[in-house]
């Protein structure tokens, strides 16, 4: 399973545009990019996946350059209720469904 | 639904004290996993199952066993509790993934927080 990287943490104001990088110079050819969100006390929550390009849903971009090396996860226009940890994973279907949790990206956002 | 629900929410053992965890999931979903979250850290995968009557280890499955007698319900057990078993515990359930736009999505359970004295 592809290693990710990702920053510690960042800090944001409400009504700002967040975007989350994260690496993964070993991506393999099947690798997915997934990207979960945790509150305190709760387990993880699915946010978006891709594999290239650009997805974009009701809460969040994925932005994957050609390379696939790295994505970065986009927050349009925060608000203190985005305030949690955001993990980055790759993985692919033939895996069992296995994902390897980073340390992820703990955002603050202040009003 | 109830979607993915945990057995105790709360527990505190003593150390060598045995113990097994409930995880069950009303979502007909055929894998199912067991992760522990220490503080500050992201989740370790302990065990995970494919289907009914499978299990498998994950990146930290020593003094830990599984069982997955039905498709519903995963049970997570330790047989002598040490400190170092002090976490929480999500367990978590998923599709198969074929057919499926979003198959790398898990479902996530409130947790249990362990204490091992």
């Amino acid at each position: 399973l592809a290693k990710t990287t990702q920053p510690i943490s960042m800090d944001s104001y409400e009504g700002q545009e967040v975007n989350i990088t994260c690496s993964h110079n070993n991506i393999a050819t099947n690798d997915y990019i997934t990207w979960y969100q945790q509150f305190p006390s709760q387990g993880p929550r699915f946010i978006i996946q891709g594999y290239k390009t650009k997805v974009t849903n009701e809460v969040a971009s994925l932005f994957i350059p050609a390379d696939r090396k790295s994505s970065t996860l986009s927050l349009p226009r925060v608000s203190l209720s985005d305030t949690a940890v955001y993990y980055c994973l790759v993985g692919a279907r033939s895996q069992g469904g296995k994902l390897i949790f980073g340390q992820g990206t703990e955002l603050s956002v202040k009003p | 639904n109830a979607g993915v629900t945990q057995t105790p929410k709360f527990r505190v053992l003593k150390t060598g004290q045995s113990m097994t965890l409930l995880c069950a999931q009303d979502m007909n979903h055929e894998y199912m996993y067991w992760y522990r979250q220490d503080p500050g850290m992201g989740l370790r995968l302990i065990h995970y199952s494919v289907g009914e009557g499978t299990t498998a280890k994950g990146e930290v499955p020593d003094g830990y066993n599984v069982s997955r007698l039905k498709k519903q319900n995963f049970l997570l057990g330790l047989e002598s509790a040490a400190p170092s078993q002090t976490s929480v515990y999500f367990c978590a359930s998923s599709y198969t993934g074929q057919g499926r736009v979003k198959w790398n999505e898990q479902f996530f359970g409130p947790g249990t927080r362990l204490t091992v004295l």
